[in-house]
């Protein structure tokens, strides 16, 4: 399969634990976006990567939250000390964009729910 | 800031009927609208983007700048059509490239 992979796909975990997702981007694409979604609702922009370089961060993404993309290929995306109001599907996003062109194509992963009891 | 606004949660049609989705943005500027569609136990995934100006599987939508409207139409709706329909909004390469997303609109096409 070449398209976004995420994991785990199901994350269960308590109140107040650490959890850290991963994606993989398409292979050699330079943009990688993470959005929230919850019950209901349609995708919530978090955060995105252009290569290593974290460009943008919602202010959604709080002090417990930290992504990195240490070498412009996967993505890690951990948050600390877990709340209940966590609890969410994370899908993470990737494209291949030239410098100057702003019509990239966003290709999304599966998702990772994330339940915090 | 920039918000995109799908009135309808569910939509229920008839197999042959037509559908229309209903997307309003509010951003003063020039935004690029897209729609995504998630089938059921399936990834996001863009359905079409108006700056193409195609047709896929039938549907179109059309920008009004007037009307801050980008709804998406079929004239026969599938079965295959039925999923969950997302309509975006990105403000371009100046503003970020994330994407902004309305609630959603789920279409059940009935036979």
């Amino acid at each position: 399969d070449t398209g976004v992979s995420q994991n785990p796909r199901h994350k269960i975990t308590k109140r107040g634990q650490n959890v850290t997702f991963r994606c993989d981007p398409i292979s050699e694409h330079n943009r990688l976006y993470w959005y929230r979604q919850t019950l209901g609702q349609g995708p919530e922009f978090l955060t995105y990567f252009q290569n290593e370089a974290q460009l943008e961060k919602s202010r959604l993404l709080s002090d417990r939250f930290s992504a990195e993309r240490p070498k412009g290929s996967f993505s890690t995306l951990e948050i600390q000390r877990t709340e209940q109001g966590d609890s969410a599907m994370y899908l993470c996003a990737s494209s291949l964009a030239f410098t100057g062109e702003s019509t990239d194509t966003q290709y999304f992963g599966p998702g990772t729910r994330l339940t915090v009891l | 800031a920039q918000r995109v606004t799908q009135p309808e949660k569910l939509l229920s049609v008839f197999k042959g009927a037509p559908v229309e989705l209903k997307c309003n943005y509010s951003y003063s500027g020039s935004p690029e609208l897209f729609w995504y569609v998630q089938y059921s136990r399936q990834r996001l995934q863009l359905l079409l983007r108006h700056i193409s100006r195609e047709s896929i599987k039938g549907f179109t939508a059309d920008l009004n700048k007037g009307e801050t409207s980008f709804h998406l139409k079929k004239p026969f709706a599938q079965e295959e059509d039925s999923a969950m329909y997302y309509c975006a909004l990105r403000l371009g390469k100046a503003a970020g490239n994330k994407l902004t997303f309305g609630g959603g609109t789920r279409v059940l096409v009935k036979p």
